[in-house]
């Protein structure tokens, strides 16, 4: 299957500070993907996309950037507020496949 | 709208035992998905569906079986259930496999004895 790897599995930083979560993957043909937090008992939720003509995408407090020639994500979250405290997963979709590839997680841990 | 709509909540079977997971949304959403999550780990693939009559493998079929009759609902049956399926499990719906991204049910919890 797909290889979609996190570099980091827990990441700890302090309120107001910037946050960024790496995402490798393998597949260089792969279009689309997908960045979700996951809080405590609940399902994923859709944070921010990028497709593979994009180097980089910002939504509220959040941009993502890809680097398609070294395959790699990363997630920046700005101003982080204890809020932001979750498991951030990446997803991979390659073209025209309709699956995705979920990697394994980080979890952000904002200190107050 | 209630979005993606999973039950039950929890579930404890007895190896051997067979049951469906049901799965519902009410976005008119083509594109819907069953993946489990073990813990530590991502989600991995289980089932999806682009359409209503249409279904396919993901990474991890094995023991599990799903149908699309309707565009609303993605039930997924555990046919004999082990203790290996011990996890949560998630549904999802998209209009389509590469917009927008999923939207998740909060999970089905269960446990195999």
């Amino acid at each position: 299957g797909e290889s979609v790897g996190l570099h980091l599995p827990t990441l700890s930083v302090q309120e107001g500070d910037n946050s960024i979560i790496n995402c490798a993957y393998s597949n260089s043909a792969s279009d689309y993907f997908i960045w979700y937090k996951q809080e405590s008992g609940k399902g994923p939720q859709f944070i921010i996309d990028i497709r593979s003509n994009m180097d980089k995408r910002q939504g509220q407090r959040v941009t993502v950037l890809l680097n398609k020639t070294v395959k790699h994500l990363s997630l920046q979250i700005a101003a982080t507020q204890p809020g932001d405290s979750a498991v951030y997963f990446c997803a991979e979709i390659p073209y025209n496949f309709n699956k995705f590839y979920f990697g394994s997680g980080t979890k952000l841990n904002v200190k107050p | 709208n209630a979005g993606v709509t999973q039950t039950p909540k929890f579930q404890v079977l007895k190896t051997g035992q067979s049951m469906t997971l049901q799965c519902a949304q009410d976005m008119n959403h083509e594109y819907m998905s069953w993946y489990r999550q073990d813990p530590g780990m991502g989600l991995r693939l289980i089932h999806y569906s682009v359409g209503a009559g249409i279904t396919d493998q993901g990474e991890v079929p094995n023991g599990y079986n799903v149908s699309r009759s309707t565009t609303e609902d993605f039930p997924l049956r555990l046919l004999s259930a082990a203790p290996s399926q011990t996890s949560v499990y998630f549904c999802a719906s998209s209009y389509s496999s590469d917009q927008g991204g999923n939207t998740f049910g909060s999970g089905t919890r269960l446990t195999v004895v």
